[in-house]
């Protein structure tokens, strides 16, 4: 079945830089790679997501980059804000409604 | 309006008691799921339902007992309940088909004492 490895597991940030989270999947057959945010207390959101026939997709501050060859999938975070302070996951699926959650990583954006 | 809702959002209780959770959808959608976070927050399905049919069921302990009464509604009941239990029970729903955005509830605290 299909394994979601995602590091780091904390990454601590100043406000303006940028943030990098980078997951690994095993199943070649995925092909939906969905991000979700979740805030302390709250449930996790999709803030954005790619599928294998594109290599990346941005919105405003942030993009998802994908290689299929090497089955890496990375979200990236620019000018990184306090509000951005969550724990991130990232998610592969194949051809079924399952998705499968890489560990998480807990992002910290300090003022 | 609430899009996926679930009852109740604390849930305290002793060993070997039986409860349930449930949860509830307005947004129209065929698939709802269920999903355990536990202390480390790792986020793992535990079923999966398409139309009131289990179409996934992870290697969950059969303690644990979903049910569809219809497309909208999918409860989760735990019987004998054990301290390993204890965590936060998410459900969502997504559109029927693959790679569809899956919209997660506020989820349920479960406290096993």
């Amino acid at each position: 079945g299909e394994n979601v490895e995602q590091h780091p597991s904390t990454l601590s940030v100043q406000e303006g830089d940028s943030a990098v989270i980078k997951c690994t999947y095993s199943d070649s057959a995925s092909n939906y790679f969905p991000w979700y945010k979740q805030e302390l207390g709250k449930r996790p959101q999709l803030i954005i997501d790619i599928r294998s026939n594109v290599g990346e997709k941005k919105d405003q501050r942030i993009a998802v980059t994908l290689n299929k060859t090497a089955k890496h999938f990375s979200l990236h975070i620019t000018e990184t804000q306090p509000e951005d302070s969550a724990v991130y996951f990232c998610a592969a699926s194949d051809n079924t409604d399952k998705l499968i959650f890489g560990t998480g990583t807990r992002l910290q954006v300090f003022p | 309006d609430t899009a996926v809702s679930q009852t109740p959002k604390y849930l305290v209780t002793q060993m070997g008691n039986d409860k349930s959770i449930k949860c509830e959808q307005n947004l129209g959608h065929d698939t709802m799921y269920w999903y355990k976070q536990d202390s480390k927050k790792f986020l793992k399905i535990m079923f999966s339902y398409n139309n009131k049919e289990l179409i996934i069921n992870e290697t969950v302990p059969n303690r644990f007992s979903p049910k569809s009464p219809d497309k909208a509604h999918l409860n989760l009941h735990i019987n004998s309940l054990e301290l390993g239990d204890s965590a936060v029970y998410f459900c969502a729903s997504s559109k029927r088909g693959k790679g569809n955005e899956q919209f997660f509830g506020p989820g349920t605290r479960l406290t096993v004492l």
